[in-house]
């Protein structure tokens, strides 16, 4: 089954305003990614951060990680118009595992 | 630069013609994946190669075969396509515990 749900599905903000996106998920994970896909191309890989992680920060990306809630958020701070994108979280369950499981996505638009 | 090729881009193909997609990297990788992404949905493993070593998702139709010739290739070969079987596929690698995983662009694949 599908491992982590996403909020909101879609999401359009002004550009320089930021940008909050959500994943739950349902297992215990050994890190939880987020990846980036513009329309009609393949992922790219932002930020990982491990189970033992509470916050990790990559220049305007912010991630949080609550296990006990078994949640994460996206933070992108002065969001720019090439930031429109789907974003994805992605769980790796155990150590050496290999495999992803991705969740549903948030569509995100920036307005010029 | 190291990156993950995919080809073709698009591939049009007719109900029940069997079509090949390739893949290659120039990371050298020990793990390959292919995925199926359908429209707003996310990426959905179907196998993985670690090293030569086959895995098989459990929910991936009997359609869908992959071959690994080497470390540099792999090709997701589906036998006879149907119509639910239109979708972006994605072919990703990653280093052996690794963790994050390096996308193609993908190949749009239309049946008619």
């Amino acid at each position: 089954s599908q491992q982590g749900e996403e909020d909101p599905q879609a999401l359009s903000i002004q550009e320089g305003e930021n940008a909050t996106m959500n994943c739950s998920y349902k297992t215990s994970i050994n890190n939880l990614q987020w990846y980036r896909q513009n329309s009609g191309r393949g992922l790219v890989h932002l930020i990982l951060i491990r189970s033992n992680e509470r916050e990790k920060h990559s220049g305007r990306l912010r991630v949080t990680l609550d296990t006990s809630k078994k949640s994460s958020s996206l933070l992108i701070t002065a969001s720019r118009a090439a930031d429109t994108a789907s974003y994805f979280c992605a769980t790796e369950r155990d150590f050496g595992n290999e495999k992803l499981t991705f969740g549903t996505g948030t569509r995100l638009t920036i307005i010029p | 630069d190291a990156m993950v090729i995919q080809n073709p881009r698009y591939q049009v193909t007719q109900f029940g013609k069997p079509v090949t997609l390739s893949c290659s990297q120039t990371l050298n990788h020990n793990v390959m994946y292919w995925y199926q992404q359908k429209s707003s949905q996310a990426p959905k493993l179907l196998f993985h190669y670690y090293d030569k070593d086959f895995n098989n998702e459990a929910d991936t139709p009997d359609n869908f075969q992959s071959r690994r010739p080497n470390t540099s290739f792999c090709f997701l070969d589906i036998r006879s396509p149907g119509l639910g079987d239109a979708a972006m596929y994605l072919c990703a690698t990653s280093r052996i515990g690794g963790e994050t995983q390096y996308f193609g662009p993908g190949t749009r694949l239309l049946v008619l």
